[in-house]
């Protein structure tokens, strides 16, 4: 069964702080990790694909970082803003004929100014 | 240009009430997904549609569920005899076709089932 989990569920920030979430997932069969931003009432966006293990990727504020012997990736927001305020979504697709994205439930940024 | 659009965005439907959520893809992707977000949960596939065709339906929850891609650009997916329980955001993506392609996704539609 694939799964994969994100932590944690939700993160209240002061403008300014820089800050971190993790996605888990199943190390074997892996392909490639999407990382999204939703902000409410817009489309979630994406932010980085990732695809080799020890991926590092940036951009502006944001970067991410990806491990798949052990299964897991970090995102890191410094120094937040609070437009930085949405839920961060990772994905694992399927290896199937369809690609369709896994999601994590999602990590809940609140940035306060 | 334009990205994926879906409509309408809020819909606010009586139990046993039939509704029908559109999705306009970016032109010329190929794929298209639609998928379930319930609240407190990501994103859950229901569907996929390589051009005209329905090539996976393993996440529609029920037969009250149908989706269509008929010219295989918009799509609609329909729910028959809305339940409470279909009450969530309805997210749709698009993407070209093959392994490395990025899925990009509309709005949603947030359905209310009362």
């Amino acid at each position: 069964i694939l799964n994969v989990e994100q932590s944690p569920q939700s993160l209240h920030v002061q403008e300014g702080d820089s800050t971190n979430f993790t996605c888990s997932f199943p190390s074997s069969n892996f392909y490639a990790l999407h990382w999204y931003r939703w902000e409410t009432a817009k489309s979630p966006e994406a932010l980085f694909v990732m695809t080799l293990n020890g991926d590092e990727k940036k951009k502006g504020r944001i970067s991410a970082t990806l491990n798949t012997k052990e299964g897991y990736s970090y995102l890191y927001i410094k120094g937040s803003q609070p437009e930085d305020s949405a839920t961060y979504l990772c994905a694992f697709p399927r290896m199937d004929s369809s690609y369709k994205l896994i999601f994590g439930s999602g990590t809940r940024l609140l940035v306060r100014p | 240009g334009a990205g994926v659009s879906q409509s309408p965005r809020y819909k606010v439907a009586k139990r046993g009430q039939d509704v029908a959520l559109r999705c306009d893809p970016i032109s010329g992707h190929v794929s298209l997904f639609w998928y379930q977000q319930a609240l407190g949960q990501g994103p859950e596939f229901l569907t996929y549609f390589q051009n005209e065709a329905q090539l996976d339906k393993s996440g529609l929850p029920s037969d009250r569920f149908f989706a269509e891609r008929p010219e295989g650009s918009v799509s609609t997916l329909k729910i028959q005899r809305t339940q409470q329980e279909d009450s969530a955001v309805y997210l749709c993506a698009s993407s070209l076709a093959g392994l490395h392609n990025e899925q990009f996704f509309g709005p949603g539609t947030r359905l209310t089932v009362l």
